[in-house]
């Protein structure tokens, strides 16, 4: 099975800069993404990660390290439409996806 | 830009009903895929599907489930007696995947989901 563990909440001011810390223990890891996730929708993809280092696109940026089964999600300049629930998930296996149980993320004026 | 659809996004039924939820993956994608997540929990995989055939299913996929794909486009799960621990949303995903210089990438696009309800 899978363990991927990533903190329940998370509050933010308008314009700041929020780091969501996700750790994982994985067979057969093919790659780690981070999802969106808005209450009562489906998730919408944010970034993907296969390789070590940082993926940059735009005001999100996202972070890996295999070694320490470790990943971060990076919001800049944060908006508060960016309130919402961030899931991350490894694909292992046949590229099923496991998810984290998600942080909520509330962004205040 | 293309899109997974899901019918219907609500369904109610009542325990021991079969029930049907359709999906229609994006049409070049190859690779789908069935999620459930019961209300305040977290998103969990039930199957995955490619070439006509279950590719991996969880242990929550039991013999009440099975998944088709009757036509060209669509892409079905069946619950044949529903539960009331069944009640979840259930999304649809497809997914190709990218071959370049380095490991297959493989985006996963879900549906909008199918609220399902058993009384």
């Amino acid at each position: 099975g899978q363990n991927i563990d990533q903190p329940t909440e998370m509050t933010a001011t308008e314009g700041a800069i929020v780091q969501i810390n996700c750790t994982y223990q994985t067979s057969g890891f093919n790659g780690l993404f981070w999802y969106q996730q808005h209450a009562g929708e489906a998730p919408t993809f944010l970034s993907y990660n296969v390789l070590d280092g940082l993926e940059e696109k735009g005001r999100f940026s996202s972070f890996l390290s295999r070694s320490k089964g470790y990943s971060y999600l990076l919001l800049k300049e944060l908006q508060m439409k960016d309130s919402a629930s961030y899931l991350c998930a490894v694909s292992w296996g046949d590229y099923k996806l496991s998810f984290g149980a998600g942080t909520t993320v509330t962004v205040r004026a | 830009e293309p899109e997974v659809t899901q019918t219907p996004s609500h369904q109610v039924t009542q325990m021991g009903q079969e029930v049907i939820l359709r999906c229609v993956p994006i049409s070049n994608h190859l690779y789908f895929y069935w999620y459930r997540q019961i209300l305040g929990q977290k998103v969990e995989f039930l199957v995955s599907f490619y070439n006509n055939e279950i590719s991996e299913k969880s242990e929550i996929f039991d013999d009440q489930f099975s998944v088709e794909r009757p036509d060209g486009s669509n892409f079905t799960l069946k619950i044949r007696s529903t539960k009331l621990e069944d009640s979840a949303m259930y999304f649809c995903a497809s997914s190709e995947f990218w071959f370049v210089d380095r490991p297959p990438y493989n985006e996963q696009f879900f549906g909008p989901g199918t609220r399902l309800t058993v009384l």
